[in-house]
């Protein structure tokens, strides 16, 4: 059974940083696209960065470009989402989900979420 | 950047009746190589992440009731709850994957019961 689990959030002041990570288990991580989805609260859904099975392709948000970093460890089954230079308006719920099965890039799995807040 | 565009933003159907959603997107996310429609859609339910229902524009995921069925092409689409139960309340989203380095989400439509 596919999990994503996401950790990594918490509170942060603006200008600050957070390291988000996402263990992925029951499927073959290095064979997927992983990406990150965020929500602020009450909002819709945003997506904010994807990457290629093997780390050689990566695309972000605009909003995002040159503050927030996606990478991943295929030997760890890890995905994570390095963010800098965080803002107000980066506050959210951000989901780690998995690239579809039909080589399409929507979201087949999703994982439970982590809030971060950024606030003085 | 694609632009998608839901309508309504809400509505109530009574149990058993017919629930359609709309999404419209700023261009064509019909890619001509595949003839595939690049758009999928979700259910959201309050406290949860978003669950995959459609994708390829009319592809049900597996295990997802066929009550729910997908349909459209190019630039505008429905998302369609042939006879809506409670368990079916719910925010619906489409998106968009045609645009690799900018995927983007309609702004959801929010379900609820008559």
């Amino acid at each position: 059974e596919v999990h994503l689990v996401e950790s990594g959030g918490g509170l942060v002041q603006p200008g600050g940083s957070l390291r988000l990570s996402c263990a992925a288990s029951g499927f073959t991580f290095s064979a997927y696209w992983m990406n990150w989805v965020r929500q602020a609260p009450g909002k819709g859904l945003e997506w904010v960065a994807s990457v290629k099975h093997d780390g050689s392709e990566k695309y972000y948000l605009d909003s995002v470009k040159g503050r927030f970093t996606i990478s991943r460890d295929n030997a760890k089954n890890s995905l994570y989402l390095q963010m800098n230079s965080l803002r107000a308006e980066d506050t959210a719920v951000y989901y780690c989900a998995r690239d579809g099965e039909a080589a399409g890039l929507y979201f087949d799995y999703w994982g439970q979420g982590t809030l971060v807040t950024v606030s003085s | 950047d694609i632009v998608m565009t839901q309508s309504p933003d809400s509505l109530a159907v009574s149990l058993g009746e017919r629930a359609t959603i709309n999404c419209k997107s700023s261009q064509s996310i019909l890619y001509s190589s595949n003839n595939k429609n690049y758009l999928a859609w979700y259910q959201q339910k309050p406290g949860q992440p978003p669950k995959l229902l459609i994708y390829w524009a009319s592809t049900r995921e597996s295990g997802v009731p066929d009550r729910f069925s997908g349909s459209g092409s190019g630039t505008d689409f429905t998302l369609t709850i042939s006879s809506l139960q409670a368990e079916d309340v719910a925010v619906y989203y489409c998106h968009q994957y045609y645009t690799i380095s900018a995927l983007t989400f309609g702004g959801g439509t929010k379900v609820e019961i008559k």
